[in-house]
């Protein structure tokens, strides 16, 4: 069974703190990695992708994969309240387009 | 550029009934895709179409659902006819064909409730 593990939370963060958010996977030929922000009642959105190790930059998003240890992170700089969502990992295994979704980690940013 | 869209938003239906969601992806995106979330679970794939073709059904969760998508533009997705547990939230999604082929796009979902 493909799995994609993540902590429900919620993760309380106060405003302006790094969020970290983890994500594991158990499918080693999993292949791409994308990261979703939903807020309640909206479609996910897509913030952040990465295909191989290391970290991936854009603005305060920070996306690090580590494929040996089978681990994906999303680190959010300088939080807002705004960015108070449930975030999603998603896994692209090889061969197939379908993704596989975790629960998802609520974040929550205090002013 | 339009984002996908999805029609109705909110459907309630009786047990047996057969209800239609349609997808209108972005324009030009050849792949699309349907997804749901039932209560408290995980968003699972249903299935993948290139243009107008299945490429990938292993999702779908019964032959009571069947998806099309003539012309290779939008696509239906019919439950017939619908149980209880079919309720749920059902999002469509697309991505390119070339570029970040990978990268997919989601709709504002409709959300099933079978009574």
């Amino acid at each position: 069974q493909k799995e994609v593990e993540q902590n429900s939370g919620p993760l309380s963060v106060p405003e302006g703190a790094i969020a970290s958010l983890n994500c594991t996977y158990s499918d080693r030929v999993s292949q791409s990695f994308f990261w979703y922000r939903q807020y309640s009642g909206k479609s996910p959105e897509l913030i952040m992708s990465i295909y191989s190790n290391g970290d991936k930059e854009d603005g305060r998003f920070t996306a690090q994969l580590n494929k040996a240890s089978q681990y994906v992170s999303l680190l959010i700089r300088d939080s807002q309240p705004s960015d108070s969502a449930t975030y999603l990992c998603a896994v692209k295994d090889t061969g197939r387009r379908a993704l596989t979704f975790g629960s998802g980690t609520r974040l929550q940013v205090q002013p | 550029e339009a984002g996908v869209t999805q029609f109705p938003s909110h459907s309630v239906i009786e047990k047996g009934q057969t209800v239609t969601l349609r997808c209108d992806p972005i324009s030009g995106h050849d792949n699309l895709y349907w997804y749901r979330r039932v209560m408290g679970k995980e968003i699972k794939f249903l299935l993948h179409f290139v243009k107008e073709s299945k490429q990938d059904e292993s999702g779908m969760p019964n032959n009571r659902f069947l998806a099309e998508r003539t012309g290779g533009t939008y696509s239906t997705l019919k439950v017939q006819p619908a149980e209880l547990e079919d309720s749920g939230v059902y999002f469509c999604a697309s991505s390119h064909r070339q570029g970040t082929p990978y990268e997919q796009y989601f709709g504002p979902g409709t959300r099933l409730t079978v009574t």
